[in-house]
């Protein structure tokens, strides 16, 4: 079964710096789908970005990039120029290829200091 | 707004009570998944549907069961409930997305959740 570890609990990053949030799966499967979403303290599941295994190109969203090392199975997402919004619990999940549930890792609370 | 609702948001009730949480999947979305996220737990999967039928199963007790029905809205029944079964519980629903090499590529979009309250 597939998995994915989130080894950072909790991290902080001062307003309009540079934040990088670690995440590494482990599977067996060429091609799969990797997600960060974010969680505010609305609770609500909001999709970050999307990354898909087949492609080299790493994903970008605005401020949001990932470091995706698929040989190394490590997906990082790096949040550019921080901002108090940003403050959130963040989860990496995985996704096999055939309309299958996600994984999630355990989660990044991630705090945005002013 | 990801499209996805769910009703109630908010529910307490008592031990050895049964709850009824419903989902609306977005428009044209064939998937509904459920997810449960206890304290200072991550998400675990609990059921999938497509179409109307059961998908996947993940770490659902067997007092807990939903369905699927032809609107596409998707209902997760929790009995004989427990003080651990408290959580939010979030249901997802995913298109059919684009295709590579046979595989969808569909994105799961949550709804608001359902915090639950076991007394």
């Amino acid at each position: 079964a597939q998995t994915v570890t989130q080894s950072q609990p909790e991290m902080s990053v001062q307003e309009a710096e540079t934040v990088t949030l670690s995440c590494t799966y482990d599977t067996s499967e060429s091609d799969y789908y990797l997600f960060w979403y974010k969680q505010p303290p609305s609770r609500q599941m909001i999709l970050v970005i999307r990354q898909e295994a087949y492609k080299q190109q790493n994903a970008t969203e605005n401020r949001f990039s990932v470091n995706f090392q698929k040989a190394a199975k490590s997906f990082s997402l790096k949040i550019s120029d921080s901002q108090l919004g940003d403050a959130a619990m963040y989860f990496c999940a995985y996704r096999s290829p055939t309309r299958t549930p996600l994984v999630f890792g355990k989660g990044t609370r991630l705090s945005v200091i002013a | 707004d990801s499209g996805v609702t769910q009703t109630p948001k908010h529910l307490i009730t008592a031990t050895g009570q049964r709850v009824t949480l419903r989902c609306s999947p977005r428009s044209g979305d064939l998937s509904v998944y459920w997810y449960q996220q206890s304290l200072d737990q991550g998400l675990q999967f609990l059921i999938q549907y497509y179409n109307g039928e059961e998908r996947a199963k993940g770490n659902i007790l067997e007092r807990f069961s939903a369905q699927q029905f032809p609107d596409l809205h998707s209902e997760l029944n929790l009995s004989s409930l427990e003080l651990g079964d408290s959580a939010l519980y979030f249901c997802a629903s995913s298109g059919e997305g684009t295709t590579f090499r046979g595989a969808s590529t569909d994105t799961q979009y949550f709804g608001p959740g359902t915090r639950l309250t076991v007394l």
